[in-house]
C-alpha cells in the first residue's frame, strides 16, 4: 500500500511569486487536507476536499486555493506569496467523511517553503 | 469552538525513565482524540486514537493515552522511555479539520 507523497520536498520562492504543492493520496483514500506549520507551531488547518469538492476551509486568504483530481490527488496554490507563507506544508489523506464515525488522517512528509 | 493545550513545550527525561506528555481540550461537539508524533524533518506519525469506547488507549512504539472526560485531558503516557523516542508529539482534536496542541518537545537523555 502506497502512503501519502508530496513534491517538492523543498522550494524557495520570492515575495509576490506565485507556488503549487502537489500531494498524492494514500490508496482507497479519497479525502485530501491541507495544513501550514509555522516554525515553532503545531499544524493549522487550511482546507479539505472530498470527492473533488471543497468541503471545508480554515481561516486563510483567499490567494490560498486548491484542487482535486479525480484520481484523488491533489495541489495546493498559493498566489502573491508572503514572507509569513514559510512553512511546512503537509497533506494528509482519509478514506472517507459523512459516515458519522471520524476518519483518522494520514500525513505525507510534507514541502518546505521559503519566501524570500 | 475548538482548542488543544498542550501543557509543556518540552520535557526532558533521561533513558528508561517513564514519561507524560499532557494535553487539555475544549470542545462542544463530538470528541476525537489524536496524538501524532514529528521527528526532525519529516511529516506526523500516527501514535494513537480515540474515538469512542474503552477510555484507556494503546498505540505504537509502547504508547498510550488516557481519555479523560471529566477533566477533558488526553495524556501521554509510556513506561520507559528510549532515546529513540526523541521527537516532536502533537495532541490533535478531530472533526472535518484536525485542530492542533503547539506541540511538546520529547528530549530523551542517556
Amino acid at each position: 500500500e502506497t502512503g501519502v507523497t508530496q513534491s517538492p520536498t523543498h522550494l524557495i520562492k520570492t515575495r509576490g511569486q506565485q507556488v503549487t504543492l502537489r500531494c498524492s493520496s494514500q490508496s482507497g483514500h479519497n479525502t485530501v487536507s491541507w495544513y501550514q506549520q509555522a516554525l515553532g507551531q503545531g499544524p493549522q488547518f487550511i482546507f479539505q476536499y472530498y470527492r473533488e469538492e471543497e468541503n471545508g476551509r480554515g481561516n486563510f486568504p483567499p490567494r490560498f486555493s486548491g484542487l482535486q483530481f479525480p484520481n484523488y490527488s491533489s495541489e495546493l496554490n498559493v498566489n502573491a506569496l508572503e514572507l509569513d507563507d514559510s512553512a511546512l506544508y503537509l497533506c494528509a489523506s482519509s478514506s472517507g467523511l459523512r459516515t458519522g464515525v471520524e476518519e483518522t488522517q494520514y500525513f505525507g512528509p510534507g514541502t518546505r517553503l521559503l519566501v524570500l | 469552538a475548538q482548542s488543544v493545550t498542550q501543557l509543556d513545550s518540552q520535557v526532558p527525561v533521561f533513558e528508561e525513565a517513564p514519561v507524560e506528555l499532557r494535553c487539555n481540550y475544549s470542545s462542544s461537539v463530538s470528541v476525537y482524540l489524536f496524538w501524532y508524533v514529528q521527528y526532525p524533518n519529516q511529516g506526523l506519525q500516527l501514535l494513537l486514537k480515540y474515538l469512542s469506547g474503552s477510555t484507556l488507549v494503546k498505540g505504537i512504539n509502547g504508547f498510550e493515552a488516557e481519555f479523560n472526560k471529566s477533566q477533558t485531558s488526553f495524556h501521554l503516557r509510556k513506561p520507559s522511555v528510549h532515546i529513540s523516542d526523541t521527537a516532536e508529539y502533537f495532541c490533535a482534536l478531530g472533526g472535518n479539520k484536525l485542530v492542533f496542541g503547539a506541540g511538546t518537545i520529547l528530549r530523551v537523555k542517556s
